[in-house]
């Protein structure tokens, strides 16, 4: 079946636009993820997702990241006023439920880049 | 400190060795280990969940050391094709919730 799909894939925007990302989880999950990934380094976590609720937002950087989840599907985050340091991979996983063995599965991620 | 250390390499064998990777995590509340792997420019993929007892996967092992709070991985045999990122992964809950942590990942290249 699917897996899980980001888009874009590649998002170049200037200082200061408001860009939004895409993730569409595996059909059936209820557990969705989003990290981000600077050059060379680890995935830094950002928000999860149970259904459409989000019970973890601590890893958001700043007030300038939002996500949403509808419908317990597609999930968007948004970042506004972007900087040069959002500059990152930002990755999506779903997992089919939020429990402690569930395996978490990646999309592609979408790069963005910041001028 | 962060919560979940690695070595970050790289570490560089030559194919047929044997290698080890520690990963130390620092919050006792932890619940679940995994090692996943993460090939350049892709998205991490799970290698394997890390069982108190310790599990097997052909030539890989995974160890849970709760006491001393570290997990590692022993990669037997190694292949070309191991080279990559290996990143440990903790989970715990915490209220209704769980935080997932990954480590910031071990690079291994593996020569011929």
């Amino acid at each position: 079946g699917a897996g899980v799909s980001q888009s874009p894939s590649n998002k170049v925007t200037e200082k200061g636009k408001d860009v939004e990302l895409r993730c569409d989880p595996i059909s059936g999950h209820t557990a969705l993820y989003w990290y981000r990934q600077s050059l060379g380094q680890g995935l830094e976590f950002l928000i999860y997702f149970q259904g459409n609720s989000a019970p973890d937002k601590s890893g958001l950087p700043s007030d300038r990241f939002s996500a949403e989840r509808t419908g317990g599907s597609v999930s968007t985050l948004t970042i506004q006023r972007t900087q040069q340091e959002d500059s990152a991979v930002y990755l999506c996983a779903s997992s089919a439920r939020q429990g402690v063995t569930d395996t978490q599965y990646f999309g592609p991620g979408t790069r963005l880049t910041v001028l | 400190r962060k919560e979940v250390e690695q070595d970050p390499g790289p570490f560089n064998v030559p194919e047929g060795a044997t290698v080890a990777f520690n990963c130390t995590y620092s919050n006792s509340a932890s619940q679940s280990f995994f090692w996943y792997r993460q090939d350049c420019r892709k998205e991490p993929k799970l290698l394997m969940s890390v069982y108190s007892s310790g599990n097997e996967d052909g030539r890989f092992t995974a160890q849970l050391n709760r006491a001393s709070q570290y997990i590692s991985l022993l990669i037997r045999d190694s292949k070309l094709s191991d080279s990559a990122t290996y990143l440990c992964v903790v989970r715990r809950s915490y209220s209704s919730a769980s935080k997932i942590i990954f480590g910031s990942g071990t690079r291994l290249s593996i020569r011929p």
